[in-house]
């Protein structure tokens, strides 16, 4: 079965331009997390869909930031324009929509580097 | 609010010896637990997991048990290898709550 699959794996940018992230979750899965790591700040959650509609996004730094889940199969985070301290690790994870527990399925990441 | 606090790596181990990382946990409620684990240059994979107080979550040799009176959730192998050199997260979600609250990692080096 295929996991949850990100692109592109690594962007390299310079500084004011558009950044888009893609993916693409494990079928059936009903929930998709964004996150950022970062050795200063660790695994910082950004934003999290239910059935493609936004929870939580408390955690988008600001308003350069914005995700869109347009269908069950597919979303984007965006950032524009890009800064030099977004350069990260963005990894979108995908969840089923069950009580008992709520293990998350990570994606391999995208490596954002702006210059 | 919710928080997840590991011991501090970086964990560095010779290989076949015994490994404890610790994690404790505060929570409102009973949460699941899990330990993920990531490889370098891959996301975060779920290692194992427990979802109430005295269960035992177990996944290739590592161990972990949910003890509530301790709010604890310690990872244990009895024997490492080389290739279990990762960085360990120990995590949380509250019972309704989708969100995960992660600890900050510990880096496990082995050494052969």
């Amino acid at each position: 079965d295929a996991g949850v699959i990100q692109s592109p794996r690594h962007e390299v940018t310079e500084m004011g331009q558009e950044v888009t992230l893609r993916c693409k979750p494990i079928s059936g899965h009903n929930s998709l997390f964004w996150y950022r790591q970062t050795m200063m700040r660790g695994l910082e959650l950004l934003i999290y869909f239910n059935n493609n509609v936004p929870i939580d996004d408390s955690g988008m730094p600001e308003d350069r930031f914005s995700a869109k889940m347009p269908n069950a199969s597919f979303s984007t985070l965006k950032i524009q324009p890009s800064e030099p301290r977004d350069s990260a690790v963005y990894f979108c994870a995908s969840s089923p929509l069950k009580a008992s527990s709520y293990e998350q399925y990570f994606g391999p990441g995208t490596r954002l580097t702006v210059t | 609010g919710n928080s997840v606090t590991q011991m501090e790596g970086p964990v560095t181990l010779s290989e076949e010896a015994f490994l404890t990382i610790n994690c404790t946990y505060t929570a409102t409620g009973y949460p699941s637990l899990f330990w993920y684990v990531q490889y370098p240059g891959e996301g975060l994979q779920l290692l194992l997991k427990a979802t109430k107080a005295d269960d035992k979550g177990s996944n290739k040799g590592f161990e972990a048990t949910y003890r509530k009176e301790t709010t604890s959730f310690h990872l244990e192998k009895g024997s490492v290898q080389v290739s279990d050199s990762a960085v360990y997260f120990c995590a949380l979600s509250d019972p309704g709550a989708q969100k995960l609250v992660f600890g900050q990692g510990t880096r496990l080096t082995i050494n052969p």
